[in-house]
């Protein structure tokens, strides 16, 4: 059973535009959130972040917003590049998963031109 | 330069034969984990290791194994008992704390069984 959910395998996007991608847990004992950022044969590297004490983080064109009660997070990438293309991955951390972090199953994001 | 590293990033397996893929984290962390990525999957756990001489299977184990003798270690082995071992291997490393953390990941190994 999946504990940390991303919906949509994919989303395609202008570049200029915002891009929002989503994901959806399930274990209320997470209190920690993390995107990471996936090319193809390479490993995940790390975007942003989110504790659960917090609703909203930003940095640059990333800004990551939590609904606790909906258990529901979500990255915004505005405004978005070509070079953001890739795979994210939604992660979270907490005392109920005993701080190993949990990947949803990614989201491949593409922005053209 | 702190990092996690994973070699080889390419290896090729006969069908039948045991293969070792290696995991090493110069970042004094405690934690260390194996995941495997295939198509529509994500990321799904293998194994993992919190403190030196210790590992608790994931979600996957099955066909794998590993061993944690060093901090700085994190050996995987696929077995000729894994039924479908071609896929994208991840380690990962972290701190272990209630607070806030992060995995840091290598560059991946591409195992194909041939």
């Amino acid at each position: 059973d999946q504990q940390v959910k991303q919906n949509s395998p994919s989303l395609s996007v202008q570049e200029g535009r915002i891009s929002i991608l989503n994901c959806d847990y399930t274990n209320s004992m997470f209190d920690y959130f993390l995107w990471y950022k996936k090319y193809p044969a390479e490993g995940p590297t790390f975007l942003i972040s989110i504790s659960s004490i917090k609703d909203k983080n930003e940095d640059g064109r990333f800004t990551v917003f939590l609904n606790k009660s909906a258990k529901h997070l979500s990255l915004h990438i505005v405004p978005s590049q070509p070079g953001d293309s890739a795979v994210y991955f939604c992660a979270a951390f907490g005392s109920g998963g005993s701080y190993i972090p949990t990947f949803g199953r990614g989201t491949s994001l593409i922005v053209h031109p | 330069d702190g990092g996690i590293t994973q070699s080889p990033k390419y290896l090729f397996r006969k069908e039948g034969q045991n293969v070792t893929l290696s995991c090493e984290q110069n970042l004094n962390h405690d934690a260390m984990y194996w995941y495997r990525q295939d198509p529509g999957q994500g990321l799904r756990l293998i194994y993992y290791s919190q403190i030196v001489n210790d590992f608790q299977k994931g979600d996957i184990a099955e066909g794998y194994s590993v061993s944690r003798e060093k901090k700085e270690s994190f050996p995987l082995t696929v077995t000729s008992a894994q039924k479908n071992p071609t896929a994208f291997y991840l380690c990962a490393s972290s701190i272990i704390t209630g607070g806030n953390t992060e995995a840091f990941f290598g560059q991946g190994t591409r195992l194909t069984v041939v």
